[in-house]
């Protein structure tokens, strides 16, 4: 069964910096695209960044590029997400998504909450 | 970016209902479109792809059709457990970008 596990959410300060996880099962991790999603209070999804198997491609929104890294670890079957400089604005639940071959998103994670606030 | 426009915004509809949710790209994205639903306080669950091939495990009473920038969801035969949020996405090229949701509510 495949599962995404988010973690490393919580409340941060504007302009602090904050790393969730994901940790994946139950497939093989390193054939996959993974990618992550937000949704803000009460709002729709958006999408926030990808990457490909390797890790060596990688994506972003225009909203986060400059001070969001994705990244992965074959070896722990892990996807991060390093947010730097964080505003107010990416307080969200961010979900991790695995990437099907053809570009859609066919498991989601639970979801972790990213509280920017002073 | 390409745009999506989903279509209506709230949908109030009763259990065995046939409801439709029109969703609409501000280019051609051929068939690189999913329907995702969301419940309540859930994580987002992904049902039909390529516009038309439904996920595995997922219920025949949903649908998808079009192609192009004209895309349609169907349920035939609502369920109480349908009662959710849906959202168009495309995936033809980044970045990825998502309608805006429509609310399917208990009439």
């Amino acid at each position: 069964e495949v599962q995404l596990t988010e973690s490393g959410g919580g409340l941060v300060q504007p302009g602090g910096s904050l790393r969730l996880s994901c940790a994946a099962s139950g497939f093989s991790f390193n054939s996959f695209g993974m990618s992550w999603v937000r949704q803000a209070p009460g709002k729709g999804l958006e999408w926030v960044s990808s990457l490909s198997e390797s890790g060596g491609n990688t994506y972003y929104a225009d909203s986060v590029k400059g001070r969001f890294t994705i990244s992965r670890d074959n070896s722990q079957n892990t996807l991060y997400l390093q947010m730097n400089s964080l505003r107010a604005e990416d307080t969200a639940v961010y979900y991790c998504a695995r990437r099907f071959w053809s570009g859609y998103f066919d498991y989601w994670g639970q979801g972790s909450l990213v509280t920017v606030s002073s | 970016d390409i745009q999506m426009t989903q279509s209506p915004s709230s949908l109030s509809a009763s259990v065995g209902d046939r409801v439709t949710i029109t969703c609409r790209a501000s280019q051609d994205i051929s068939n690189y479109l999913v329907w995702i639903q969301q419940k309540s306080g859930k994580a987002p669950k992904s049902l039909i792809y390529a516009a038309s091939s439904l996920q595995s495990g997922v219920p025949s009473r949903f649908s998808g059709s079009g192609s192009g920038t004209d895309f349609t969801l169907t349920i035939s035969g609502l369920q109480p457990e349908d009662f959710a949020t849906y959202y168009c996405q495309q995936y033809i090229s980044y970045p990825y970008t998502f309608g805006q949701g429509t609310k399917l509510e208990i009439k």
